[in-house]
């Protein structure tokens, strides 16, 4: 199993520019998240998902949009990129929504993220 | 006051040493509890979850103090390649028990 996937691993975008940050998991998980963290900082949940055609706002979704059509792919979008998106995000997936505490997150490399 | 607080540090410890972290938590109902490692510039590790016993593996302890709200992390006989940041995370009930995490303490280990 190659777990979470992100891509690209660092990307360089102008301010106003669009991308979209790929993310994909191949354990079956049902959760899947975007965080961001910035320098010094600790995680911030973008969005979420429960399920296929299920997601949900986080602490910080302000500029950034999400979709899951399937199971696996999580994609994440910026629109109109601004300086304050510079960071790093992280994508994750969990089998359940950690009712217990044997479920766990799992964590993609990363994507790093400046807007110049 | 946050949901979840931890001390920044760093907290700078001489190989061998004994160190422990604590993590205080704002939500009651929250029901699970995990410490995370995360090296630098990657992404973050599940170390152990905290079970509401206390639980131990090799020469980490966890513990959980749900009457006084916080967990702590007990390494002993630290190692250089124990250098990291630890990262509290709390799950609470109510929905999809989405996870909190906080800042994450620095610990360096030095020769």
């Amino acid at each position: 199993n190659a777990g979470v996937t992100q891509t690209p691993k660092f990307r360089i975008l102008k301010i106003g520019q669009s991308m979209t940050l790929q993310c994909t998991q191949d354990m079956n998980h049902n959760y899947m998240y975007w965080y961001r963290q910035d320098p010094g900082m600790g995680l911030k949940l973008i969005y979420y998902s429960v399920g296929a055609g299920i997601t949900d706002k986080g602490e910080v979704p302000n500029g950034y949009n999400v979709s899951r059509s399937t199971t696996e792919d999580f994609p994440l979008r910026l629109e109109l990129a601004a300086p304050s998106q510079t960071s790093v995000y992280f994508c994750a997936s969990s089998r359940t929504g950690g009712e217990t505490s044997t479920d766990t997150q799992y964590f993609g490399p990363g994507t790093r993220l400046t807007v110049l | 006051r946050k949901e979840v607080e931890q001390d920044p540090g760093p907290f700078n410890v001489p190989e061998g040493a004994t160190v422990a972290f604590n993590c205080t938590y704002s939500n009651s109902a929250s029901q699970s509890f995990f410490w995370y490692r995360q090296d630098c510039r990657k992404e973050p590790k599940l170390l152990m979850s905290v079970y509401s016993s206390g639980n131990e593996d090799g020469r980490f302890t966890a513990q959980l103090n749900r009457a006084s709200q916080y967990i702590s992390l007990l390494i002993r006989d630290s190692k250089l390649s124990d250098s990291a940041t630890y990262l509290c995370v709390v799950r609470s009930s109510g929905g999809s028990y989405i996870p909190t995490f906080g800042r994450g303490t620095s610990l360096i280990v030095h020769p």
